[in-house]
């Protein structure tokens, strides 16, 4: 597509309850990022998937977060048993190559969680 | 891990003058970019900086890098009320493991007033 696609743009759940975040990146595009963003704050790494290497998830703050990438394309970032501190948007992006070949990442305009 | 650190955070200057965003990290980086963004959605990629460049100029931005002193400057000059925004740096750099990861800081807000 044209550009990075996040789904939903808003999502409120009940604490306790799962959710399911998807980005459909650029096509073509190898890299792929989870960030998350508190209300007024910096973005918190979160995830980075590359090709077919094994990802990055050092980013990730408790095991009940995980995240996949289909096939290349598409990703979902799935958190089990929300608790209100994960309210925040979370942003995917993509680029082309690694981020050593000096790309610029494309945002897609986040998901907004909120926990209640 | 290492941080962009912005400087100001908040900034408010009339329409038509200079705005000046200064940038500081704690480690050696592969490149630094710097982000807008609006409403607290998507961020939209303005300009990247090498490690081994100085300057580099894109339409109203001017960019700065001194790795000696781990800093960067984003200066946009004839600034419009449409400029107003959130402006974030980014460090690309080495994490280990053959990856690549951006890190981002907590920005400067930037109010042009008309």
């Amino acid at each position: 597509g044209a550009g990075v696609s996040q789904s939903p743009s808003n999502k409120v759940t009940e604490k306790g309850k799962d959710v399911e975040l998807r980005c459909d990146p650029i096509s073509g595009h190898t890299a792929l990022y989870w960030y998350r963003q508190s209300l007024g704050q910096g973005l918190e790494f979160l995830i980075y998937f590359q090709g077919n290497s094994a990802p990055d998830k050092s980013g990730l703050p408790s095991d009940r977060f995980s995240a996949e990438r289909t096939g290349g394309s598409v990703s979902t970032l799935t958190i089990q048993r929300t608790q209100q501190e994960d309210s925040a948007v979370y942003l995917c992006a993509s680029s082309s190559g690694t981020a050593k070949a000096n790309y610029g990442y494309t945002f897609g305009s986040g998901t907004r969680l909120t926990v209640v | 891990s290492q941080q962009g650190e912005e400087d100001p955070q908040a900034l408010s200057i009339q329409e038509g003058e200079n705005a000046t965003m200064n940038c500081s990290y704690k480690t050696s980086i592969n490149n630094l970019q710097w982000y807008r963004q609006n409403s607290g959605r998507g961020l939209v990629h303005l300009i990247l900086i090498r490690s081994n460049e100085r300057e580099k100029h894109s339409g109203r931005l001017r960019v700065t890098l001194d790795t000696s002193k781990k800093s960067s400057s984003l200066l946009i000059t004839a600034s419009r009320a449409a400029d107003t925004a959130s402006y974030f740096c980014a460090t690309d750099a080495y994490s280990g493991a053959g990856s690549y990861q951006l890190t981002f800081g907590k920005g400067t807000k930037l109010s042009v007033i008309p």
